[in-house]
C-alpha cells in the first residue's frame, strides 16, 4: 500500500499569512495527487487535482506543486473561511489519504 | 447539477449488517465510477472501495475486503454499500463520491452528504 504522510499535523496561523502544507508518498505517484478541504462537520471539497490544477471555483490563493513523492499545498493569503482541515490523497494505486492538517486561527 | 444524496443515519449492533444508499443525479450514471469512503469520529478519510456504474466491476480496500459489497442499480441511478459483521470500529460517517478522471488522475469531485453509522451493543 502507498502511505501518505502530511506535515504538520496542525498549524496555527493568522489571516493574511502564507501557509504551506507538505505531503509525502511512500513511493513515486507521479502527479496523481489531490488536495481536499474539510470544514468541521462538513463534506470534503476538492481544491487541487493532479498535483497543481485548481478545481473550478476554488480561489486562486490556493496552489499546489510537486511530483514523484513530495507535494505542497500553499495558501498565499489566509482568509477566515480557510480555517479547516486539509487532506492530500493519492490515486496512483487505489486511494490513500494523508492524516490531515488542521489549520487553526492564531 | 451533480448531486449525490445518501440515506440517513443508522444504529446497529455488533455483528449486524448495514446497507447505505447513494442516489446520483445530474449526470449520465453509467459514465462514472463511484467510490465509498468513511471517516471515524475525529479521524481522517479512508477509502473502502470502488464500483464501475458501467459494468459493476469492483475493487475493495484490503481492510474491509470480505465484509463489504458494492452494488449499483442503473434503473434508479443508485449505488449501495453493504458492510457485514459490524464492529465498534466501523462507527463512522460513510460517504459516496463520484469519480472524475483528468489526464489519468482520478479525483473525488462530488460527494454525498454522508451517512452516520453507529455500532453499539
Amino acid at each position: 500500500d502507498i502511505q501518505m504522510t502530511q506535515s504538520p499535523s496542525s498549524l496555527s496561523a493568522s489571516v493574511g499569512d502564507r501557509v504551506t502544507i507538505t505531503c509525502r508518498s511512500s513511493q513515486s505517484i507521479s502527479s496523481s495527487l489531490n488536495w481536499y478541504q474539510q470544514k468541521a462537520g462538513g463534506v470534503p471539497k476538492l481544491l487541487i487535482y493532479a498535483a497543481s490544477r485548481l478545481e473550478s471555483g476554488v480561489p486562486s490563493r490556493f496552489s499546489g506543486s510537486g511530483s514523484g513523492t513530495d507535494f505542497t499545498l500553499t495558501i498565499s493569503s489566509l482568509q477566515p473561511e480557510d480555517f479547516a482541515t486539509y487532506y492530500c490523497q493519492q490515486s496512483s494505486r487505489f486511494h490513500t489519504f494523508g492524516q490531515g492538517t488542521k489549520l487553526e486561527i492564531k | 447539477q451533480v448531486q449525490m444524496v445518501q440515506s440517513g443515519a443508522e444504529v446497529k449492533k455488533p455483528g449486524a449488517s448495514v446497507k447505505v444508499s447513494c442516489k446520483a443525479s445530474g449526470y449520465i450514471f453509467t459514465n462514472y465510477g463511484i467510490s465509498w469512503l468513511r471517516q471515524a469520529p475525529g479521524q481522517g478519510l479512508e477509502w473502502m472501495g470502488w464500483i464501475s456504474a458501467y459494468n459493476g466491476n469492483t475493487r475493495y480496500a484490503q481492510r474491509v475486503q470480505g465484509r463489504v459489497t458494492l452494488t449499483t442499480d442503473t434503473s434508479t441511478t443508485t449505488a449501495y454499500m453493504e458492510l457485514r459483521t459490524l464492529r465498534s470500529d466501523d462507527t463512522a460517517v460513510y460517504y459516496c463520491a463520484r469519480e472524475a478522471e483528468v489526464s489519468g488522475v482520478i479525483m473525488f469531485a462530488y460527494w454525498g452528504q454522508g451517512s452516520p453509522v453507529t455500532v453499539s451493543p
